[in-house]
């Protein structure tokens, strides 16, 4: 089976931009998590998703934005791009289980 | 103050030579403490999940062990191919199912 998948594998933006990265589930998997890792630090909670519905959202500030759509599939949106927001950013996918599975990551670099 | 503190941050290991990595948690009540191996620029890769104290799972030379106050991933005649960062994470009972992260320990195994 497939597991989590990512969208762009690296991207490049400049100071001000906006970003969508995109993230698909394993399959039969209804919840979606994102994360935000800079080097050297453990995953930042920023969203979770469970059946289309916001579930958690951590400290992040309104410039980050998500949904999940019908096919579980979910995107993150990051607008007005500050150079802070360099990051791998990571998307995990669960069950109804506790534990989360994570895809590849989208390493963003913000010029 | 931190809920996830990962021990020691960074550990240099010969190859054969066992050693464990320390991962002590704060939290009110533990749903789930979990393991993941990451590599560089790389998603993290789930290992294990811990739900009660006293419980032990193995899985090739690694061995995770779980107490009320903290966990421990032993890893015994380690290879070089076990170099990576190691991330612990911790869901609080009562909650959503959001785990936090500490910051891992970066593990190099020297041939």
């Amino acid at each position: 089976d497939a597991g989590v998948t990512q969208s762009p594998t690296h991207l490049i933006k400049t100071r001000g931009q906006h970003v969508t990265l995109r993230c698909s589930p394993i399959s039969g998997h209804k919840s979606v998590s994102w994360y935000q890792q800079v080097l050297g630090q453990g995953p930042q909670f920023i969203f979770q998703y469970y059946e289309k519905e916001e579930r958690g959202r951590g400290n992040f500030p309104d410039r980050f934005s998500a949904r999940q759509f019908p096919n579980y599939s979910s995107e993150l949106n990051v607008n007005a791009l500050l150079l802070g927001d360099s990051a791998l950013y990571l998307c995990a996918s669960r069950v109804v289980t506790d534990t989360q599975y994570f895809g590849p990551g989208t390493r963003l670099t913000v010029l | 103050e931190d809920q996830v503190t990962q021990s020691p941050e960074a550990l240099r290991l010969q190859e054969g030579e066992s050693s464990s990595l320390n991962c002590s948690y704060t939290v009110s009540g533990l749903r789930g403490l979990f393991w993941y191996r990451q590599d560089p620029g790389k998603g993290p890769e789930f290992l294990f999940t811990l739900y009660s104290a006293g419980e032990e799972k193995e899985k090739e030379r690694l061995k995770a062990t779980l107490t009320k106050k903290e966990s421990f991933l032993h890893i015994t005649a380690p290879k070089p191919e076990d170099s990576a960062t190691y991330l612990c994470a911790v869901q609080e009972s009562g909650g959503s199912y959001i785990p936090t992260f500490g910051r891992g320990t970066s593990l190099i195994v020297h041939p």
